[in-house]
């Protein structure tokens, strides 16, 4: 099983949805969590922190559920330039900190 | 826009031919990142830095080494390359783990095909 898994999708939405990722992981003791985005062919770049009592950030909102080990990303009134892959990311402890990327899941929004 | 600078962008090369890959960063971080990402597919580390002088290998293998002498600089070096190395090479830094809010930075890649 691996450690951060999500949907891979592809989600296909018009312009004007709301979407939504979801994602788990396995390590109980995780530290940290965060969702990235990667645009093709592109580096990765964070876009939101998930902390535990949620938190929203414009039209993107991060949800955290410690006892089910679960992380989801609510994205409303989806734009064009939403699509993308997004990046479950979660950060253990082991003796240092490692950091653990899901495969993504891939949003395609079109007019 | 983070400072984090990897060369070359893109490189093709044939079998057996010595590469390096070149990151830099001007952050001052001390934690420094090799991943190893193919077409759709998930990140994988393959090698990171804690600070000068420390390497260490990620969860998937590689036959890369890396080397880690300023702290600003992160070369990766393959000896003799083939064709199964063709990939993109992502470098990342971090801040130090106390005071890190678990954010990675990437460079933007370099992508490599061996023929």
């Amino acid at each position: 099983r691996k450690e951060v898994e999500q949907d891979p999708g592809p989600f296909n939405v018009p312009e004007g949805a709301t979407v939504a990722f979801n994602c788990t992981y396995s390590n109980s003791a995780s530290q940290s969590f965060f969702w990235y985005r990667q645009d093709c062919r592109k580096e990765p770049k964070l876009l939101m922190s998930v902390y535990s009592s949620g938190n929203e950030d414009g039209r993107f909102t991060a949800q955290l559920n410690r006892a089910s080990q679960y992380i989801s990303l609510l994205i409303r009134d989806s734009k064009l330039s939403d699509s993308a892959t997004y990046l479950c990311v979660v950060r253990d402890w082991g003796g240092g900190f490692k950091t653990i990327f899901g495969a993504g899941t891939r949003l395609f929004v079109k007019a | 826009e983070a400072d984090i600078y990897q060369t070359p962008r893109y490189l093709v090369i044939g079998t057996g031919k010595k590469i390096t890959l070149e990151c830099s960063q001007t952050m001052g971080h001390d934690k420094m990142y090799w991943y190893q990402q193919d077409p759709g597919m998930e990140l994988h580390l393959i090698h990171y830095s804690y600070g000068v002088n420390s390497t260490e290998k990620g969860d998937l293998s590689s036959e890369s080494t890396v080397s880690r002498i300023r702290t600003e600089h992160f070369p990766l070096t393959l000896e003799s390359a083939r064709p199964s190395h063709t990939s993109q090479y992502l470098c990342a830094s971090s801040l130090r783990d106390s005071t890190n809010t678990g954010e990675l930075f990437f460079g933007e890649g370099s992508r490599l095909t061996v023929l």
